[in-house]
Parts: structure tokens; sequence; C-alpha cells
């Protein structure tokens, strides 16, 4: 298994591009999330998914757009970038049942917006 | 609304040292408690958990006890390594507000080991 994997790692835009991370998970993991990671500002949630087709707003989503077309893609949009959204970006995703909800990390996206 | 405070960083220890990191969490129901670590370049991943009071998480020599009465869940190491140097966050999970499909998380401790 994959786990939970994140394209790009890397990527640097200019001001008002626009853009979307892919994350794919191969656990079938109904609930999926994007956070973001600032200095000092520890994990911030952007959006997440509980299932295909759904998609719900979390602590920070302003600015960007999630889409859940199928049950192991979360994909996050940045239609105009601002270097506000400079950051590293994680997805994770979790089983629906049990009371264990370990969230499962991919490895990142570091985005520079200039 | 729920929230996890961590002790500030960054932490610096020499290998073999004692290590405490605080945690202390404000909940309306009864949370799940986590630490997650951080590798360098690396995403989070699960270290241990806790998912009700009096209990006692522990992996890779860390443990830490979900302590309801002073709503705290401080990581604890006896000999720390140089490859324990991660940052290191505590997290909860309440399913009686903000939903159990959530997790809150604190602003990480940064934790550096010398040799």
């Amino acid at each position: 298994n994959a786990g939970v994997t994140q394209t790009p790692k890397f990527r640097v835009l200019k001001t008002g591009q626009s853009m979307t991370l892919l994350c794919a998970q191969d656990m079938n993991h109904e609930y999926m999330y994007w956070y973001r990671q600032d200095p000092g500002m520890g994990l911030r949630l952007i959006h997440y998914s509980v299932g295909e087709g759904t998609t719900a707003k979390g602590e920070v989503p302003d600015g960007y757009n999630v889409s859940r077309l199928k049950k192991q893609n979360f994909l996050l949009g940045l239609e105009s970038a601002a270097p506000s959204q400079t950051s590293v970006y994680f997805c994770a995703s979790r089983q629906r049942t049990g009371r264990s909800y370990e969230q499962y990390f991919g490895p990142g996206t570091r985005l520079t917006v200039t | 609304g729920n929230s996890v405070t961590q002790m500030e960083g960054p932490v610096t220890l020499s290998e073999e040292a004692f290590l405490t990191i605080n945690c202390t969490y404000t909940a309306t129901g009864y949370p799940s408690l986590f630490w997650y670590v951080q590798y360098p370049g690396e995403g989070l991943q699960l270290l241990l958990k806790a998912t009700k009071a009096d209990d006692k998480g522990s992996n890779k020599g860390f443990e830490a006890t979900y302590r309801k009465e002073t709503t705290s869940f401080h990581l604890e190491k006896g000999s720390v390594q140089v490859s324990d140097s991660a940052v290191y966050f505590c997290a909860l999970s309440d399913p009686f507000q903000g939903g159990s499909e959530k997790l809150v998380f604190g602003k990480g401790t940064k934790l550096t080991v010398n040799p």
C-alpha cells in the first residue's frame, strides 16, 4: 500500500495563478482532509470530506475549493493564488468507523506564492 | 470550543535525558487524545493515543496518560535519542462538539536531541 500520496511535492506560483493539489489514498478510507501548516500555527483544517461527493468547510476555507468525485481522491484548488497561501499543505485520511480516529497523513506539498 | 495548548518550544536536550512535553486541553465532551510526531521533511504520524480517562498510551518508549481531573495529556520519555528529534503535536477529537471526524491540534513543540 502506498498510503496517502500528494502531487506535486513542490510548486512555485505567481500571484493570481491557479493550481490544483491532488491527494490520493489506497486504504479505502471514507474521510479525507486538507490542512495547511504554517510556522507557529500548527495545523489548520481547510476543508474535509466525509464521503464521495461531499465536502465541508474547515477552519480556514477562504480562497480554496475542493472536490471529491472519487472516493480515493481529494483535490484542493486555488483559483487565484495569493502570497498568504504560501504554506505546506498536508492531506490526510481515515476510516469512518472505529473510535481510534487515527488520521493518516501524506508527505506534504510545499507551495510558494510570489 | 475545543482547544489544545502545548508547551512552547523549542526544546533542546542531550541524549539520554528525560523528556516531558506538556499538553492541556479544553473540551465539552469526552474527547480522545493523541500525540502525533513529524520528522523533518515528512508528514505527521500517530505516536500514541488514549480514548478515555486514566488510559495510558505508549509507543517507542513514549508514554502519555489521559488525566481528566487536570485536563492534561503530557508526553514523556525516560531516555531520548538523537532519532527522536522531531516536532510533536498534541491533538483531540471530541465526538460531542465539532464532530468526531475532526482533530484539533496544538501548535507543536520542536524537540532537538544532541549527541
